[in-house]
C-alpha cells in the first residue's frame, strides 16, 4: 500500500497566475500520476511523472502548461501555469499497481476567478 | 476515447435499498477495479475482479465481470446514507499500465 500526501487541498487562483501541487508518497515508487477531473466529469490522465527523466503527456496535455518535476522516488510536482477558469478542477496525484490497485492524494480543488 | 461508460450516471435511493451500478469498457483488461470518490476527493479503492473472475463479493459489495460484453456491475447492499458518494470503474489495458476511469454514477442515499 500506499499513503499519499497531497497539498495544497484547495486553492483559489487568479488568472494569467500559476498553482504548483505537491505529493509526497510514503515509499518509493517508479511512476507518479497525475490527473486533471473537470467538474462533475471524470478523471483524465494529464501525464506520467518518471524519476530522473522527463514526465510523459497525454494528448492534449503540454509541458508548457503542465511542468511537471520529479526529484526523487517519493516526491512530484505538478504546477497548471497561465490559468484560466478553464483550469478550475480538481488534480489528482496516484501510485498505481496495475496489478492490485491505484492510491489518491486527497485531491487539489483548484477555482481560477 | 477509450473511456468506459457508466449508468445510470446519477443514482437516488433510500437508505437500506440496494443500489447497482453498471460499467462498460472498450478493450480487453487484465482486471477491472471499482473506486469511490466523497465530495471530490480522492479515490479509495473498493474491490478488484480479475478477467478470469466473473463475481466476487466484500463485505455489502458484490462486483460481476461479463468479459464477452465488456461490462461490469457493482451492487452495494442495505445502503447507509455513508455510501453517498460517486463511483468508478477502471481498467487496465492488456499490456498497458495506465488506468482508463468510467464516467462514474453519482450515488445518493437517503436517510
Amino acid at each position: 500500500s500506499a499513503v499519499i500526501s497531497q497539498k495544497p487541498s484547495r486553492d483559489i487562483c487568479q488568472r494569467g497566475t500559476s498553482l504548483t501541487i505537491q505529493c509526497q508518497v510514503d515509499s518509493q515508487v517508479t511512476m507518479m500520476f497525475w490527473y486533471r477531473q473537470q467538474p462533475g466529469q471524470s478523471l483524465t490522465l494529464i501525464a506520467t511523472a518518471n524519476q530522473g527523466s522527463e514526465a510523459t503527456y497525454e494528448s492534449g496535455f503540454v509541458i508548457d502548461k503542465f511542468p511537471i518535476s520529479r526529484p526523487n522516488l517519493t516526491f512530484s510536482t505538478l504546477t497548471v501555469s497561465n490559468l484560466s477558469p478553464e483550469d478550475s478542477s480538481i488534480y489528482l496525484c496516484s501510485v498505481e499497481d496495475p496489478g492490485s490497485e491505484a492510491f489518491f492524494g486527497q485531491g487539489t480543488r483548484l477555482t481560477v476567478v | 476515447s477509450q473511456q468506459g461508460e457508466e449508468d445510470p450516471q446519477a443514482l437516488s435511493i433510500q437508505e437500506g435499498e440496494n443500489a447497482t451500478m453498471n460499467c462498460s469498457y472498450k478493450t480487453s483488461i487484465n482486471n477491472l477495479q471499482w473506486y469511490r470518490q466523497n465530495s471530490g476527493r480522492g479515490l479509495v479503492h473498493l474491490i478488484l475482479i480479475r478477467s478470469n473472475e466473473r463475481e466476487k463479493h466484500s463485505g455489502r459489495l458484490r462486483v460481476t465481470l461479463d468479459t464477452s460484453k465488456k461490462s461490469s456491475s457493482l451492487l452495494i447492499t442495505a445502503s447507509r446514507a455513508a455510501d453517498t458518494a460517486s463511483y468508478f470503474c477502471a481498467t487496465v489495458a492488456g499490456g498497458t499500465y495506465k488506468y482508463i476511469f468510467g464516467t462514474g454514477t453519482r450515488l445518493k442515499v437517503l436517510a
